[in-house]
Parts: C-alpha cells; sequence; structure tokens
C-alpha cells in the first residue's frame, strides 16, 4: 500500500465550481498534515496546514479523519488560477526507519477551465 | 536575494562525471532539506539538515553525497550516476527540524538534471 495516496486526476472543472480532492495515508502514527500547491514548472508551496478539528482559509477548507486516515481539500468558486498540482503532505514516525518522515504524495492535478 | 535559490538551474552530465549542486537560503532558517522529483513519483525526501548536522538520511545511493558548510548553504555532491537519476532535485528549507513541530518548508526552484 502506498504511504501516501491521491487521485492524481487531471480534475477539469468550470470556473466558479467546488471541487473535492481526498488523500488517504497508511501510516497510523502520523501526526502532522499539510496540502502543498505545485504550478507546473515551480517548486511547491504551502497552501495550508491540517487540523484536527478542520480548517478554512478564505475559500479552501481542509478536514481530517484520523480514524479513516485521509484528509481533504475543498476549493469553492474555483478561479483559474487556482490550476496547479495540490500535494498531500504527511510527517509521522516510521519505526523501520526508527525516525521521522516527511512523505508526499504524487499529488492531484487541478484544471479550472474558462 | 530573498528566499532559496539553487544553482545550476539545469544540468546535463555524463555518468562517469562529478559535480555539484548548491543551494543557498536567505530567510535565517535552521534546516535545510534535498528532495528528487522524477515524472510520475511523488517528490522523495533525500536528506535533512538540522544546525549543519545530518539528522536524516533516507537510503539514498552513496553516489549522492550531501554537504551542509554552515545553515545557509546546502551542497549535493553527485557522482557516476545512473540515467535513472534524471531527475528535478529540490532543495528546501524552513525554520527548524523537529520530531514535534512540523515547520513549513520553503522550496528552491530546482535544479533539472539529465544523466547522458
Amino acid at each position: 500500500r502506498k504511504e501516501v495516496e491521491q487521485d492524481p486526476g487531471p480534475f477539469n472543472v468550470p470556473e466558479g465550481a467546488t471541487v473535492a480532492f481526498n488523500c488517504t495515508y497508511s501510516n497510523s502514527a502520523s501526526q502532522s498534515f499539510f496540502w502543498y500547491r505545485q504550478d507546473c514548472r515551480k517548486e511547491p508551496k504551502l497552501l495550508m496546514s491540517v487540523y484536527s478539528s478542520g480548517n478554512e482559509d478564505g475559500r479552501f477548507t481542509a478536514q481530517l479523519n484520523r480514524a479513516s486516515q485521509y484528509i481533504s481539500l475543498l476549493i469553492r468558486d474555483s478561479k483559474l488560477s487556482d490550476s496547479a498540482t495540490y500535494l498531500c503532505v504527511v510527517k509521522g514516525f516510521y519505526s523501520g526507519a526508527g525516525s521521522y518522515q516527511l512523505t508526499f504524495g504524487k499529488g492531484t492535478k487541478l484544471s479550472v477551465i474558462p | 536575494e530573498t528566499g532559496v535559490t539553487q544553482t545550476p538551474r539545469h544540468l546535463v552530465m555524463g555518468m562517469t562525471n562529478k559535480k555539484s549542486l548548491k543551494c543557498e537560503q536567505h530567510l535565517g532558517h535552521n534546516a535545510m532539506y534535498w528532495y528528487k522529483q522524477s515524472a510520475k513519483k511523488p517528490l522523495e525526501l533525500m536528506f535533512v539538515y538540522s544546525l549543519e548536522e545530518r539528522v536524516e538520511n533516507n537510503s539514498v545511493p552513496s553516489r549522492f553525497s550531501p554537504e551542509c558548510p554552515n545553515s545557509s548553504h546546502l551542497f549535493l555532491h553527485l557522482h557516476t550516476l545512473q540515467p535513472e537519476d534524471s531527475a528535478l532535485y529540490l532543495c528546501a528549507s524552513s525554520q527548524d527540524w523537529s520530531s514535534t513541530i512540523t515547520y513549513e518548508q520553503y522550496f528552491g526552484p530546482g535544479t533539472r538534471l539529465t544523466v547522458t
């Protein structure tokens, strides 16, 4: 099972649409969760952290479900500028390695169409 | 100059060459990282340095050798690479590396490496 799994997409949505991405993680010892955004041929940038109680930042809402080991990102009122790849990132302790690891998903590509 | 910079931006090298990638951060951070991003694979964390000491090494082949002479600079020395090592190598920095707190990663633009 992949450590952090995301639907690769692409998700093609019209402007103004609401779109949701899910991400599942396999390590039950995961402690911190994030969404990063990576524009085409650019470096990743932090979009938002994901808190246990869920959190919102403008049009973006992140949720965490520890029992089912998944996190989600909801984008409302999509803009053309939201077109990017969204990376799910999980930090946790891996007993095999005996260390903390930052693990990235492959990303979900979003294209917002005029 | 601000943020995280990387040089060179593009590099083509033969399998017998030795080259180095350079990363510099101007953010006053204590932790620096090397990542590898290959097509259709997730971003892979290679090395973590905190206060110039290597704290994580994720089973990376010895043909990749990191060096952190101070908290602002990070190098990745490359020798006898394989074609499958062709990828985008991203450097990042964060305020600190901690087991209990995860700090935002600030990425550089990356070096696009092609091994021929």
